[in-house]
Order: C-alpha cells, then sequence, then structure tokens
C-alpha cells in the first residue's frame, strides 16, 4: 500500500537555527498537507500544496513539492521556541479521495531556548 | 466559533469493557473523520461518515469497532471488548465539505488497563 516516510524522526536545535523535514511518498500524490502537532495538542492544518515544483512560503515557514509530486519539505528558518512540535507530512489515498490520508510519522522538532 | 469537540479528553477502561468516543464537527460541517494514533506514529485513518451514511470504513478493523453519525447528535466511535492494543489517541476531524481541509479535535486517549 501507499507509504509515506519522513525523515529526519527527531531533530533538537538551537533557537535561531535552521531546520528542514523531509516528505516522500511511495506513490505521486495529487496534493500533500502539512500539519503541526504540539505536544499534548492535536494535528493544526498548515498548508496544503498542489502543483508539481510549487513553493509556498508562511512567514519563517517554506513548503516544496517535488516535481515528480513524490516528495515535500518543509523547512523553518530562524527557529523559536514556539515551533516546538511534530510536524506531519499527509497525502490523499491512491484513489484520490482528500480526506483518506497517508501520515507520515512526523519529525519531532525540539529547541533550545 | 467552536471547533471540533471531542470528549471525553481521557478514558480510562479495563480490558472487555466498552469505550465511547463523541465527536461534535465544527458548525456547518457534515463531514466527520476519526483517525487513530499511535506513539510516536502518524495518524491512521479509520473511518468517514455524513450524517446518517458510513461513507468509508476502510480503516476500521472489522471486530469490535462500529461508527455512527446520527442525524442528530455527535458522532460516536464505539469499541467493544477493549483490549490493551486499543490504547492510542483517537482524534477526529470535520470539513465543510468532500476534500477540504480537516479540522482535528483535541483527541479523546484511550488508556486500557
Amino acid at each position: 500500500g501507499q507509504q509515506v516516510m519522513q525523515i529526519p524522526q527527531y531533530q533538537h536545535v538551537q533557537e535561531g537555527e535552521d531546520f528542514t523535514t523531509y516528505c516522500n511518498s511511495s506513490t505521486t500524490l495529487s496534493n500533500i498537507q502539512w500539519y503541526k502537532q504540539r505536544p499534548g495538542g492535536h494535528p493544526v492544518f498548515l498548508i496544503q500544496l498542489v502543483k508539481s515544483g510549487e513553493v509556498k512560503k508562511q512567514k519563517r515557514l517554506t513548503f516544496q513539492f517535488g516535481e515528480a509530486k513524490k516528495n515535500s519539505s518543509l523547512h523553518i528558518t530562524a527557529t523559536q521556541t514556539t515551533d516546538v512540535g511534530t510536524y506531519f507530512c499527509a497525502g490523499p489515498n491512491s484513489g484520490g479521495s482528500n480526506y483518506k490520508l497517508t501520515f507520515g510519522k512526523g519529525t519531532l522538532l525540539t529547541v533550545n531556548p | 466559533n467552536a471547533g471540533v469537540m471531542q470528549n471525553p479528553r481521557h478514558l480510562v477502561r479495563r480490558r472487555g469493557q466498552e469505550a465511547r468516543l463523541r465527536c461534535s464537527p465544527m458548525k456547518g460541517h457534515s463531514h466527520v473523520y476519526w483517525y487513530r494514533q499511535l506513539p510516536e506514529e502518524g495518524l491512521k485513518f479509520m473511518v468517514y461518515l455524513q450524517k446518517e451514511n458510513i461513507i468509508d470504513e476502510s480503516g476500521m478493523p472489522k471486530e469490535r469497532f462500529s461508527a455512527e453519525f446520527p442525524k442528530e447528535g455527535p458522532s460516536i466511535l464505539r469499541i467493544q471488548q477493549v483490549v490493551r492494543g486499543d490504547s492510542a489517541a483517537y482524534f477526529c476531524a470535520s470539513s465543510p465539505g468532500f476534500g477540504e481541509k480537516l479540522f482535528f479535535g483535541s483527541g479523546t486517549q484511550l488508556s486500557v488497563l
């Protein structure tokens, strides 16, 4: 079945350093979504990328969708303690239904102040 | 505008008991989804419901698990004769329409003793 893999599993940075998490799908995706889950919290939608090679920015966060639509990345510039949490990528099931998302295992980001 | 409401927040059950998890979608949302999250894992799709209809239950275990979304009242995820392996965080999400982004509730942490 469809698999979505994320690396690294954990990342610890000093405040002010940059952070990147990578996401790879075993199948081509119609779109990819990113979620953030704070410790003890619930996933919160960050963004959806649809087009091949698409790049979107949200303040210090930059999201990229690969040309082949099988990989994606999230880059945070100059991390802050508020960035702490687990970042998940998720892609729709091979059938394309947006609700049936396959999530990666996430990258847990911790930031040392 | 209240978000997706789930209760209880924490639920402790002994093996063999029943667990009932409730979810009220965001106002105006008629699509409800249940996901399960094991420790240090991504979320796994369980079931997608609309009012009085189960649209897709392909992620639900075949036995002991059931879900409903009645005409009136919250969506219910029911687990009969719970076992230790059922211990997990169960997240409900809703969306205003098919294929639109998901809004997650705070989850129910089920612990089976």
